[in-house]
């Protein structure tokens, strides 16, 4: 099973600022098979990016994912105010598909 | 519009056995993978399970292997989780959601979510 880890668990930052998100893998995802997620409270996640830096229908260009291997970023370039949520990267290139823990942006 | 709605939770007691369900809209839905996520309350997401469009691959996670069966019903454009041997960690939200492309494997991210069924396994 492929372990996703992110750090940090917590970032606090004011809107405009730049929030880098980082997910590490336990072992390398094949064919850069990764997603990152925003999760709002009560409500379901929404898919971000995929396939490491591909954005999603309708994802402002703010958001951007780079990384390849192990090694994985989504950057939010200019947090607007409704950027403040918790973040999931995953792995869908082997089984079991598996989440990271999160990150919660939350305002400073 | 994409519409996934789960149906089927409730509070069951340890041991006993539940069976949720997606309906399936705005989009064909053999065409595309589907998957079971859950999320316990306050915690992360943990992916349940996921059958590919022919339900010819299926995967599991090592937590439910053994007593959660997934199916899908392309007639219904229905997806199904058949839970037994229920366990007080089992509590969750369950969510529906639709891979975001076509494939022959269940092993893509996920672009349409429902909005969950929650089970709650308790005495």
């Amino acid at each position: 099973e492929i372990v996703l880890t992110q750090s940090p668990g917590t970032l606090s930052l004011s809107p405009g600022e730049r929030a880098t998100l980082s997910c590490r893998a336990s072992q390398s995802v094949s064919s850069s098979y990764l997603a990152w997620y925003q999760q709002k409270p009560g409500q379901a996640p929404r898919l971000l990016i995929y396939g490491a830096s591909s954005r999603a229908t309708g994802i402002p260009d703010r958001f951007s994912g780079s990384g390849s291997g192990t090694d994985f970023t989504l950057t939010i370039s200019r947090l607007e105010p409704e950027d403040f949520a918790v973040y999931y990267c995953q792995q869908y290139g082997s089984s079991p598909v598996t989440f990271g823990q999160g990150t919660k942006v939350e305002i400073k | 519009e994409v519409q996934l709605v789960e149906s089927g939770g409730g509070l069951v007691q340890p041991g006993r056995s539940l069976r949720l369900s997606c309906a399936a809209s705005g989009f064909t839905f053999d065409d595309y993978a589907m998957h079971w996520v859950r999320q316990a309350p306050g915690k992360g997401l943990e992916w349940v399970s996921g059958i590919s469009w022919n339900s010819g691959s299926i995967g599991y996670a090592d937590s439910v292997k053994g007593r959660f069966t997934i199916s899908r019903d392309n007639a219904k454009n229905s997806l199904y989780l058949q839970m037994n041997s229920l366990r007080a960690e089992d509590t969750a939200l369950y969510y529906c959601a639709k891979a975001y492309y076509g494939s022959g494997s269940y092993l893509v991210g996920f672009d349409y979510w429902g909005q969950g069924t929650l089970v709650t396994v308790s005495s």
